[in-house]
């Protein structure tokens, strides 16, 4: 059974501090998606990583995929209150696109 | 382009009633799959579809039941409904290939009163 693991669950930052979310997957795959949700919300689409030491930004936001160690990190940079949201990284449980295992979640608060 | 649309966005029923959730893709999205969103259980995969065909199904009861229609258009039926029913039901699309963006809809929120 694939299990997908993050860390921290709860995050509390200040403005201007950097961080790192960690994802851990149990099974091999080389695909690894991150998403955003805010409260009330749906899952918006941050980053599709496709193979070993994918890397991509967005902002304030860099993905990293390592399949060898079955992890993945959500860099934050310079975090700004508009990245208070909870961050989920998930991974196929098979080849092809879906289904989704997804981790629980880390809710990111940024504070002044 | 338009998102994923889900019908209805609220609703509340009672115990031992059945629902319908309506999903219509991003056009050209044939791949169309539900999860359910809980605080206890996070988010589970119900199941997925492809060309009018369920081609992954998840951990669930035979209480949950969905189908998709010839133009990718999907539903999603849950039967005799507990309270533990009642969460926030997401549908998702993408195109075929593996590897791409999968899309999620605004979501149903059921309560199970």
């Amino acid at each position: 059974e694939l299990k997908v693991e993050q860390n921290p669950l709860f995050l509390s930052m200040q403005e201007g501090k950097n961080y790192t979310i960690y994802c851990n997957y149990s099974t091999t795959s080389d695909r690894l998606y991150w998403y955003r949700q805010d409260p009330g919300k749906s899952l918006e689409s941050l980053f599709v990583l496709l193979s070993n030491g994918a890397v991509k930004q967005e902002g304030r936001l860099m993905a990293s995929l390592d399949t060898k160690a079955r992890l993945s990190t959500l860099h934050i940079t310079a975090a700004v209150h508009d990245l208070s949201a909870t961050y989920f990284c998930a991974v196929d449980l098979q080849p092809g696109n879906t289904p989704l295992v997804f981790g629980k979640g880390t809710r990111l608060s940024v504070i002044a | 382009k338009a998102g994923v649309t889900q019908t209805p966005r609220y609703l509340i029923k009672t115990r031992g009633q059945q629902v319908t959730l309506s999903c219509s893709p991003i056009s050209g999205h044939r791949s169309v799959s539900w999860y359910q969103q809980t605080p206890g259980q996070g988010l589970q995969f119900l199941f997925e579809y492809f060309s009018e065909t369920q081609r992954n199904k998840g951990n669930f009861p035979g209480r949950f039941s969905g189908r998709q229609f010839s133009n990718s258009r999907s539903e999603m039926n849950v039967s005799t409904l507990e309270l533990g029913d009642s969460a926030l039901y997401l549908c998702a699309s993408s195109l075929a290939s593996a590897g791409n963006t999968i899309y999620f809809g605004e979501g149903s929120w059921l309560t199970v009163v």
